[in-house]
């Protein structure tokens, strides 16, 4: 039973077309992050947010942007498609401390043609 | 964060244990040892974590070594499912877990 849901699960759009990757989850976390993940290449922090009405860039320069205006929710957005924003896209949330560690979705698999 | 030190790749045989070294030789003292495991076309999962005695669960024990230098994530008896890309992240508190090229895990039957 899944804590956090990504959505879609796969997507292929059009050039130029604007996408948002949805994340939720129900554990009340505060952290939650976006990583992207080429095929058999690492994962690379894009975006991270501490709570609601707070989020950073991370790690890996990325075009799209983010909101966080209620702490379930962390979506994720493309204003522009391009063929270079195909990859995958991982959400994942951590409570307090480290105890339980971090929790990820399944991914959205974005494809743009 | 702590720069962490995998092998490439291991292979291993099914119902044997498997050993997946990690070297941390920059970890701070309160830096945790937190290992994930990506299966293929799934997000990571988290496997294990420490801070200086060894540890267990119902997935994996992780053995640090006593200058925590280096740390072994110690699969039992590994199955087939257990073949996946493991990563050992040195991380500090709650921070943002930065991903290595960790290592992938071949089980053979």
């Amino acid at each position: 039973e899944a804590d956090i849901y990504q959505t879609p699960r796969y997507l292929v759009i059009g050039t130029g077309k604007k996408i948002t990757l949805e994340c939720s989850q129900t554990m009340g976390h505060d952290k939650m992050y976006w990583y992207q993940q080429d095929p058999g290449m690492e994962l690379h922090l894009i975006h991270y947010s501490y709570g609601v009405n707070s989020t950073e860039k991370g790690d890996l320069s990325s075009e799209s942007t983010v909101s966080r205006i209620r702490t379930e929710h962390f979506p994720l957005t493309l204003e522009s498609a391009r063929p270079s924003h195909t990859s995958q896209y991982l959400c994942a949330t951590a409570g307090q401390g480290v105890r339980g560690g971090y929790t990820f979705g399944s991914g959205t698999r974005l494809t743009v043609v | 964060d702590a720069k962490t030190t995998q092998p490439n790749s291991m292979e291993s045989n099914e119902e044997e244990p498997v050993h997946l070294p990690c070297n941390h030789s920059t970890i701070s003292g309160t830096d945790y040892i937190h290992w994930y495991r990506q299966l293929p076309s799934q997000g990571p999962e988290y496997v294990i974590h420490g801070l200086t005695s060894n540890v267990n669960n119902r997935m994996a024990s992780l053995a640090i070594a006593e200058d925590r230098k280096s740390s072994t994530l110690i699969l039992h008896r590994a199955t087939l499912r257990d073949a996946a890309v493991y990563y050992c992240i040195g991380i500090q508190g709650a921070q943002k877990l930065v991903f290595g090229q960790g290592t992938r895990l071949t089980i053979n039957p």
